[in-house]
């Protein structure tokens, strides 16, 4: 199975800081890395898909980047409503598999 | 509007059963697949399988054995069941619409927490 890491678990921030979160995988996924937001009661959304594709719906704010076994997702201006945990997930090979999570919190 | 719909018990005893229903709403599970992904304090976010458009399965192999989905198209509903349940299948588990793009999750239901215990 392929395994993806996401060495941040927790990061601070300030309303309308830039925050990059990254994720790694531990072999070449070819670019289909996923992101998603989970809200505190559990509600999950899909932010980005295929690296850098932004899901309908998903503000401009929100950025993804990354190839081989690197990627990361950019929020520019971090607002109050992005506080939330984040997952990265590879959707390369099945089983799918995610990452652990980078909780965002409000320095 | 996309939506995912989930019912299912709180509760279970161990070496029960779980059996939960996704009922979807705007769209047709004739053309989009429909996953099942759980989280756990232990084990963070785990697949578990997929009934895909056409009625074919996957699952992941470490829940083969005791894993079951599948589905009515006429009602909209996709039901997941599985077997021997021990504590650490305590989780919340999703059903998720499978993107149009490939294999990623673009819409998700509100989550079942369940709890095993006797």
């Amino acid at each position: 199975d392929i395994q993806m890491t996401q060495t941040t678990s927790s990061l601070s921030a300030s309303l309308g800081d830039r925050v990059t979160i990254s994720c790694r995988a531990s072999q070449d996924i070819s670019n289909y890395l996923n992101w998603y937001q989970q809200k505190p009661d559990g509600t999950v959304k899909l932010l980005i898909y295929y690296t850098s594709r932004l899901h309908s719906g998903v503000p401009s704010r929100f950025s993804g980047s990354g190839s081989g076994t690197d990627y990361s997702l950019t929020i520019s201006n971090l607002e109050q409503e992005d506080i939330a945990t984040y997952f990265c997930q590879q959707g390369n090979t099945l089983p799918l598999t995610f990452g652990a999570g980078t909780k965002l919190e409000l320095k | 509007q996309v939506q995912l719909k989930q019912s299912g018990p709180g509760l279970v005893q161990p070496s029960q059963s779980l059996s939960i229903t996704c009922t979807v709403s705007g769209f047709s599970l004739t053309s989009y697949g429909v996953h099942w992904v759980r989280q756990s304090p232990g084990k963070g976010l785990e697949w578990l399988g997929v009934i895909w458009s056409g009625g074919s399965t996957d699952y992941n192999a470490a829940f083969i054995s005791r894993l079951s989905i599948s589905k009515d198209n006429s009602k909209s509903q996709v039901f997941f069941k599985m077997n021997s349940l021990q504590a650490n299948d305590t989780a919340i588990y999703y059903c998720a619409r499978r993107g149009s793009k490939g294999y990623y999750f673009d819409y998700w239901g509100q989550g079942t927490t369940l709890t095993v215990s006797s």
